[in-house]
C-alpha cells in the first residue's frame, strides 16, 4: 500500500531529446507526489510537484502528467541537456503523515552530448 | 540560508564497531527526518522528529539503531554494533512542519557509511 514504483531504473537519451519516467502508486490516501533530483555526493533536491487535483503541472522544461483513476504520474524533461544528468525520484506523501516522504527506486538518465 | 549540515562525510568501520552521524538542519525547522540510501535504492525513511519528540521511528532497527534530538535541533544517529548491510549513505533532511506547507524536504549531502 505504501509502494510508489519507478521506472525504467534506467535511461539514455540525447541532447535535446525527451526524457520520460513513470511513477505507480497503490494508496489513494497520497495528495503529494513530488520528483527529486539528485547529483552524485549531493542529498536529493525537490524538482517539481503535483497535486491530485490538477493532471499537468510544468515548471520550464519540466512537466508531471498525473492521472489519477491510473494512480500513475510521470515526470517528462524537454529538451533534455548533459546537465540534466542525475538520478531522480518520485515520491509520495499523505497529510496527517507529517508529511512523510515515500520514494521509488529512482532513474538514472543520462543525457548524451 | 545554510543548508543541512552533516557530518562525517564519509566513514569506514569494522562490522561490530559503532558509529555516529550528526545533523544540524535548516534553521527553524522544526521537523528533522533520518532517511538510509543503500547504493541504487531510493531514500527509505528511519525515523522523524517533530522539535524534539520522536513523530515515526518504525522502521528504524532499534537494536542496533538510536538517534535523538535533544533541543530539538541538531541530531545524531548511532549505529551500535554495525553490520554489513548497514552500508549506505545516511541523509538527514529537515522542513519546515507547517500543517499547510508544500511537503518540500531539504536534504543534507548525506553521510556514506562503509562496513567493512
Amino acid at each position: 500500500q505504501q509502494q510508489v514504483k519507478q521506472s525504467p531504473q534506467s535511461l539514455i537519451v540525447q541532447k535535446g531529446g525527451i526524457s520520460i519516467i513513470n511513477c505507480a502508486y497503490e494508496n489513494t490516501a497520497f495528495d503529494y507526489f513530488p520528483w527529486y533530483q539528485q547529483f552524485p555526493g549531493k542529498g536529493p533536491a525537490l524538482l517539481i510537484a503535483i497535486r491530485p487535483d490538477v493532471s499537468e503541472k510544468k515548471e520550464g522544461r519540466f512537466t508531471i502528467s498525473f492521472n489519477k483513476s491510473a494512480k500513475q504520474f510521470s515526470l517528462h524533461i524537454m529538451d533534455s541537456q548533459p546537465g540534466d544528468s542525475a538520478t531522480y525520484f518520485c515520491a509520495a506523501s499523505m497529510y496527517g503523515s507529517a508529511r512523510q516522504l515515500t520514494f521509488g527506486s529512482g532513474t538514472q538518465l543520462t543525457v548524451l552530448p | 540560508e545554510a543548508g543541512v549540515a552533516q557530518s562525517p562525510r564519509y566513514k569506514i568501520i569494522e562490522k561490530r564497531q559503532s558509529v555516529a552521524f550528526w545533523c544540524n538542519p535548516i534553521s527553524g525547522h522544526a521537523t528533522l527526518y533520518w532517511y538510509q540510501q543503500i547504493l541504487g535504492q531510493g531514500p527509505k525513511l528511519l525515523i522523524q522528529f517533530q522539535n524534539n519528540g520522536v513523530v515515526d521511528d518504525s522502521q528504524l532497527p532499534k537494536d542496533r539503531f538510536s538517534a535523538e534530538r535533544l533541543k530539538g535541533v541538531d541530531s545524531t544517529l548511532k549505529i551500535q554494533p554495525a553490520k554489513l548491510e548497514d552500508s549506505a549513505v545516511y541523509l538527514c533532511a529537515s522542513s519546515s512542519g507547517q500543517v499547510m506547507n508544500t511537503g518540500e524536504l531539504f536534504f543534507g549531502e548525506g553521510s556514506r557509511l562503509t562496513v567493512l
